[in-house]
């Protein structure tokens, strides 16, 4: 079975600072991808940051990067220089070839403050 | 523009009604799927179609049906055999399963 835990329910950064979001997650496949996923209050859920397991590079896309452990199956989003509009839920997900879809964590409520 | 749309936005339903919701994609995906969403649980996997006239029950698939008879289209119905229908539902497409998946506004279904 897969599982993805996200263990903060609840996160709050000042504008222009950094934060970090945590997943962890199992799976007895060797290869598999990994998302973070940005829903904002409007609810519309959008990509933020997709890494493969066989890379070993960590994804980044602008102020975003993740910092990836395969061997301790940590799945960390660093949003860098904070902004207002980074408020939202992030979801973590994972997709394996043994499964047939998206398996999402529970979630991380992040609150950007002035 | 390419995308995803499901109507309605809101939907209200009362007991023992069934009800439909629309998913709709022009982005030639392959896979389509409905999640469900209730506060503190994250997504939950309702059902998913990796194919036409093909379908299969994820997590949480009692007291849902669907069908896939084109592409474009997976309409998710809640019947009344659903216990605790009240919930935000969203649809997602994606080319395949490891691929980014595109969702749709959602629609919030509530049982009055």
């Amino acid at each position: 079975a897969q599982t993805v835990t996200q263990s903060q329910p609840e996160m709050s950064v000042q504008e222009a600072e950094t934060v970090t979001l945590s997943c962890t997650y199992d799976t007895s496949e060797n290869n598999y991808y990994l998302f973070w996923y940005k829903q904002p209050p409007s609810r519309q859920m959008i990509l933020v940051i997709r890494q493969e397991a066989y890379k070993q590079q960590n994804a980044t896309e602008n102020r975003f990067s993740v910092n990836f452990q395969k061997a301790a199956k940590s799945f960390s989003l660093k949003i860098s220089d904070s902004q207002l509009g980074d408020t939202a839920m992030y979801f973590c997900a994972l997709y394996s070839n043994s499964g047939y879809a998206l398996n999402f964590g529970k979630g991380t409520s992040l609150l950007v403050t002035p | 523009d390419g995308g995803i749309t499901q109507s309605p936005k809101y939907l209200f339903r009362k007991e023992g009604q069934n009800v439909t919701l629309s998913c709709e994609q022009n982005l030639n995906h392959d896979a389509m799927y409905w999640y469900r969403q209730d506060p503190g649980q994250g997504l939950r996997l309702i059902y998913y179609s990796q194919i036409v006239n093909d379908f299969q029950k994820g997590d949480i698939a009692e007291g849902y049906s669907v069908s896939r008879e084109k592409k474009e289209s997976f309409p998710l119905t809640v019947t009344s055999a659903q216990k605790n229908p009240t919930a935000f539902y969203l649809c997602a497409s994606s080319i395949g399963g490891r691929d980014e998946q595109f969702f749709g506004p959602g629609t919030r279904l509530t049982v009055l």
